[in-house]
Parts: structure tokens; sequence; C-alpha cells
């Protein structure tokens, strides 16, 4: 099945620095997600991306659908406290319903 | 609240005991999808329904597990016979069926952790 790698593992940073994570698959998406997941509660989504090369932004995250269309990036500008937590990248493949999930990025803010 | 909503949060049980969680999703989504997550990992995928048709099944879905969603609306994910492997994060999310901006993105409750002793 499709598999997601997600890379780094885990970050930690202080704060105000920039983040930077990305996504790889060994499969052509149609779309991609990044969600983000604190402690206890379920995923929440932050940008979701639909064409290869599109650019996205939600405040300080950018996000960024791969020319492959085999990858993904996440880029969290000026990190605070409050961006501490588990960060997902998901993709679909075209014609199927199902999201597959990346292993998580677990980042962690030195004050 | 317009929000995914899942019951019980939380669910600690003996082994071998049988377990339902339900979940009750964004009322005008048609499509409704459960996850497992263990700790460390990302969600797993187990099945989706759209409207009360169950269209997928992962193999993770052990004859063991069960869901429905009988009228379209709210669904209910079984295990029987539990087993101390089936202790993880079980979670809920739906989805429309809209176009492109927005189109079938996942909105997930805040999951039913299992603990199987």
């Amino acid at each position: 099945g499709q598999q997601l790698n997600q890379s780094p593992q885990s970050m930690f940073i202080q704060e105000g620095e920039d983040v930077s994570m990305n996504c790889t698959s060994s499969s052509i998406f149609n779309t991609w997600l990044w969600y983000k997941q604190d402690p206890g509660e379920g995923p929440v989504l932050l940008i979701a991306l639909y064409k290869a090369g599109e650019l996205t932004s939600n405040g300080r995250l950018t996000a960024q659908f791969g020319i492959t269309r085999k990858d993904s990036f996440l880029n969290i500008s000026a990190s605070i406290p409050s961006d501490v937590g588990i960060y997902f990248c998901a993709g679909r493949i075209q014609g199927a319903q199902k999201l597959v999930f990346g292993q998580g990025t677990r980042l962690t803010i030195n004050p | 609240d317009t929000g995914v909503s899942q019951n019980p949060r939380h669910k600690i049980t003996k082994r071998g005991q049988n377990v339902t969680f339900r979940c009750d999703p964004i009322s005008e989504h048609n499509r409704l999808y459960w996850y497992r997550q263990t700790l460390g990992q990302g969600p797993e995928f187990l099945t989706y329904f759209q409207n009360e048709a169950q269209l997928e099944k992962s193999r993770l879905l052990s004859d063991r597990f069960s869901a429905e969603r009988p009228k379209g609306s709210f669904s209910t994910l079984e295990i029987q016979r539990t087993e101390q492997g089936d202790s993880a994060m079980y979670l809920c999310a739906s989805s429309s069926r809209g176009g492109l901006s927005g189109a079938n993105v996942l909105t997930f409750g805040a999951g039913s952790r299992l603990t199987v002793l």
C-alpha cells in the first residue's frame, strides 16, 4: 500500500525560529493535507493542497504541493509556544477516498 | 456544536470483553471514516462509509471488528473479544462531497482511547 515518509521525526527548537518539515511518497497523490494533533485530541486541519506546485499559507504556516506530486513541505515561521505538538502530513491518491498519514513530526519549543 | 463527536472518550476493559464506540459526524457530511492510532504513529485507515454503505475496509479490520452506519448518520465501531493489541486511540472523521475547494477534507473527532488490560 501507499506509504508516507515524514521527516524529521522530532524537532527541538528555540522560540522564534523557523521550522521546516517534509513528506515523501512512493505514489502520486492528488491531494496533500497537513494536520496538527495535540495530546489527547484528534488531528486538526492546518492546510489543504490540491494542485501540483501549489503554495498555500495559513498565517505563519506555509505548505507546498511538490511538482512531482510525490512530496509536500510545511514551513512554520517565527515559532511560538502554542506551535508545540505533532504535525502529520496526509495524502490521497487519485480516485481514493481514504487519507494515508505520515508518522508525524513532534515539535518541541524551548522558551 | 457542529464538530465530530465521539463517545466514550476513554474506555478501559479487560481482555476478552466487547466494546462499542459511537461517532456522530458533522450533520451535513455524508462520508464517515474510522481510523486507529497507536502511540507514536500516524492514524491508520480502518473503514469508510458513504451514507449507510460501507465502501472500503482495511485489512487491519479483523473479523472481531465491525462498523455500522445504519441510517447514514451516526456510526458505531464494535470490537469483540478485545485483545491487548487493540489498545489504541480510535478516531472518527467525516467529510462532504464537494467542489475542489475544501473537497473531501476530513474533520476529525477527539477520539476514543481504548485500554485493554
